[in-house]
């Protein structure tokens, strides 16, 4: 089965820290990881990543891949209150249609 | 593009009453998703579809709930007879599936179901 598990599952942190969000996956025939926020609605989509080794980079967030011991970090450098959100991993896996099966999610909080 | 479009946005409703929840995924999309999300357990999946076609229907809980997807353009999910267990959110998404799909999906504001 399928399983992606995210850590940790909460995280409270002081505006200006940098955090850093782990997933890792065991999934049948891997075809990508992505990384969502979710803020009080619906997931917004963040980063798609696919080659190890490649730093995806968008401002002060940037997300990288290991396909080898299957995990993918989520660094937060220079933290704000409005980076204050669900994070949400999840793995695609290529069987016919493109499933996308979830991590828990690591609640993130940043105190002023 | 409107984006995927659910309703309704909430819903309140009795135990033992019949739910109805409809999505309209984004035009040209061929694959269609719904996900329950609870604090407890995070985002799951109930079912997709593809092309129409439902693929994987493993994560629905019971035979109390369904799914169909008569068109390209519309899907529904049905909660028959509803539980209190079954307040949550429940999310529908859609994304492009194929050699220059990307796995990124869309997803729908949610329709947040409370059962009484």
């Amino acid at each position: 089965e399928d399983k992606v598990v995210q850590s940790p599952l909460s995280l409270v942190v002081h505006e200006g820290d940098t955090v850093t969000l782990n997933c890792s996956y065991e999934v049948t025939n891997f075809r990508s990881l992505l990384w969502y926020k979710q803020e009080k609605k619906a997931p917004t989509f963040l980063f798609m990543l696919t080659s190890s080794g490649i730093e995806k980079k968008s401002g002060r967030l940037s997300s990288i891949l290991d396909k080898k011991e299957l995990f993918s970090i989520l660094n937060i450098t220079a933290t704000q209150t409005g980076d204050s959100a669900i994070y949400l991993c999840a793995v695609v896996s290529s069987q016919g249609a493109q499933k996308l099966v979830f991590g828990q999610g690591t609640r993130l909080t940043i105190n002023p | 593009d409107a984006g995927v479009i659910q309703s309704p946005r909430h819903e309140v409703t009795e135990m033992g009453q019949e739910v109805t929840l409809r999505c309209k995924p984004i035009s040209g999309h061929n694959s269609l998703f719904w996900y329950r999300q609870t604090m407890m357990r995070g985002l799951e999946l109930l079912i997709y579809f593809n092309n129409n076609v439902p693929i994987d229907d493993s994560g629905m809980p019971e035979d109390r709930f369904s799914a169909k997807m008569p068109n390209a353009s519309f899907s529904t999910l049905k909660i028959q007879p509803s539980e209190p267990r079954d307040s949550a959110v429940y999310f529908c998404a859609s994304s492009f599936a194929g050699a220059r799909g990307t796995g990124e999906l869309f997803f729908g504001e949610g329709s947040r179901l409370t059962v009484l």
